[in-house]
């Protein structure tokens, strides 16, 4: 099965900084992948995705970049807020099924 | 407006007691998923519905089982909760395998 690595597990950052989350994947058939946001004791909430077609995408200080060739992800947050302390899951789809990372813990230090 | 509701939020059953959990969604996707998230860890695919096709994952227990009586609803069912099962059950839905919409989970405790 798909299998999905995640890096770092935690990362605290400055505000105003920016913040670069790492996941590769091992199918080259997994043609989707979504990045959630889970706040503790929440619900994880879709903030950006990319599929397969596409190299990068970006949605105000959000922004992923895909390389096929290499089976490897990234979520960039630029100027950080306290808000964005969160824990960050990267996702890889196929056959209906995401196999997720095992999550960034993001500290946002004011 | 919710779109994946989950109930009960929470819930506490007894060690070895039956327990239904349910998620119903308004957007009339046809894949439903059932995941089972612990503790700073990822959520974990219990089992999926491709509209009435079931799909068990090869490493989930037979404790747990599931129903969809129509495209709204899915049960999870859990036979004999052990101390082990306490967590976060999150159902998911989505239109073709797209975008997955989550619930707001039901926070399981086994007494």
């Amino acid at each position: 099965g798909e299998n999905v690595e995640q890096h770092p597990s935690t990362l605290s950052v400055q505000e105003g900084d920016s913040a670069v989350i790492k996941c590769t994947y091992s199918d080259s058939a997994s043609n989707y992948f979504p990045w959630y946001k889970q706040e503790l004791g929440k619900r994880p909430q879709l903030i950006i995705d990319i599929r397969s077609n596409v190299g990068e995408k970006k949605d105000q200080r959000i922004a992923v970049t895909l390389n096929k060739t290499a089976k490897h992800f990234s979520l960039h947050i630029t100027e950080t807020q306290p808000e964005d302390s969160a824990v960050y899951f990267c996702a890889a789809s196929k056959d209906y099924k995401l196999s997720f990372g095992a999550g960034t813990t993001v500290t946002v230090r004011a | 407006d919710a779109m994946v509701i989950q109930n009960p939020r929470y819930q506490v059953t007894q060690f070895g007691k039956p327990v239904t959990l349910s998620c119903s969604q308004t957007l009339n996707h046809n894949v439903m998923y059932w995941y089972q998230q612990k503790s700073s860890q990822a959520p974990k695919l219990l089992f999926h519905y491709y509209d009435k096709d079931f799909n068990n994952e090869a490493d989930t227990p037979d404790n747990f089982q599931s129903r969809r009586p129509n495209t709204s609803f899915c049960f999870l069912d859990i036979r004999s909760p052990g101390l082990g099962d306490a967590a976060m059950y999150l159902c998911a839905t989505s239109s073709w395998g797209d975008e997955q919409y989550f619930g707001p989970g039901t926070r399981l405790t086994v007494t």
